[in-house]
């Protein structure tokens, strides 16, 4: 069975423009979720969806939005972007929204912004 | 307050010898689980062993176990027989419980070499 798979894996953009991240979870799975990693720390929460509903929104601005399609694929979009928004963005699969514990990441996309 | 602590930034350790990364967390929340991930230089995190707080016995997957000592609020990885392979960082996570709260909250992360 295929894992979590995100696209793409890595991608240079300029400040101020918007991008678009990719993640298909696991076959079954429901829930995906987003998270930032900076480099040199852990993973901050960005997002989580749940049957295509947000279920919880992490401390990051209005820049960043998602959505949950009816595959339960999903898409991470960011505008306007900052140098400060380069980073390594992880999306997590699970099958419940409240898993126990099952929560599985994708290889993550890597993005820098220049 | 952090939630997450792991005190050890980096570690060395021999191949074949065992190793201790350490974890502490904080909540008031009775119902939480603790998570283990791997997380290698291609960037993917890699689910190691997951502990629950109502599980009586420590968590063991392969050469994985989870030293769960709740009173103490610890959670500590154990590899048994280190090798090569297991070279990266090693990050410790916890899920508060709750209809309100989905998310992991991460530690900083601890970064294990193995030395031939």
């Amino acid at each position: 069975d295929a894992g979590v798979t995100q696209s793409p894996t890595h991608l240079i953009k300029t400040r101020g423009q918007q991008v678009t991240l990719r993640c298909s979870p696991i076959s079954g799975h429901k829930s995906v979720s987003w998270y930032q990693q900076v480099l040199g720390q852990g993973p901050q929460f960005i997002f989580q969806y749940y049957e295509k509903e947000e279920r919880g929104r992490g401390n990051f601005p209005d820049r960043f939005s998602a959505r949950q399609f009816p595959n339960y694929s999903s898409e991470l979009n960011v505008n306007a972007l900052l140098l400060g928004d380069s980073a390594l963005y992880l999306c997590a699969s699970s099958f419940r929204a409240l898993s126990g514990n099952t929560i599985y990441f994708g290889e993550g996309s890597w993005l820098t912004v220049v | 307050a952090q939630k997450i602590t792991q005190t050890q930034p980096g570690m060395f350790v021999q191949e074949k010898e065992a190793v201790t990364l350490d974890c502490t967390y904080d909540t008031s929340d009775p119902s939480y689980g603790l998570f283990w991930y791997k997380q290698p230089s291609s960037g993917e995190m890699i689910f190691l062993i997951y502990q629950g707080s109502y599980d009586q016995q420590n968590a063991t997957e392969g050469r994985y176990s989870l030293n769960f000592q709740k009173a103490r609020k610890s959670a500590n990885l154990v590899i048994s027989a280190s090798q090569l392979g297991d070279s990266a960082m090693y990050f410790c996570a916890m899920r508060e419980g709750g209809d309100s709260n989905y998310q992991l909250i991460w530690g900083a992360g601890t970064k294990l070499i193995i030395k031939p």
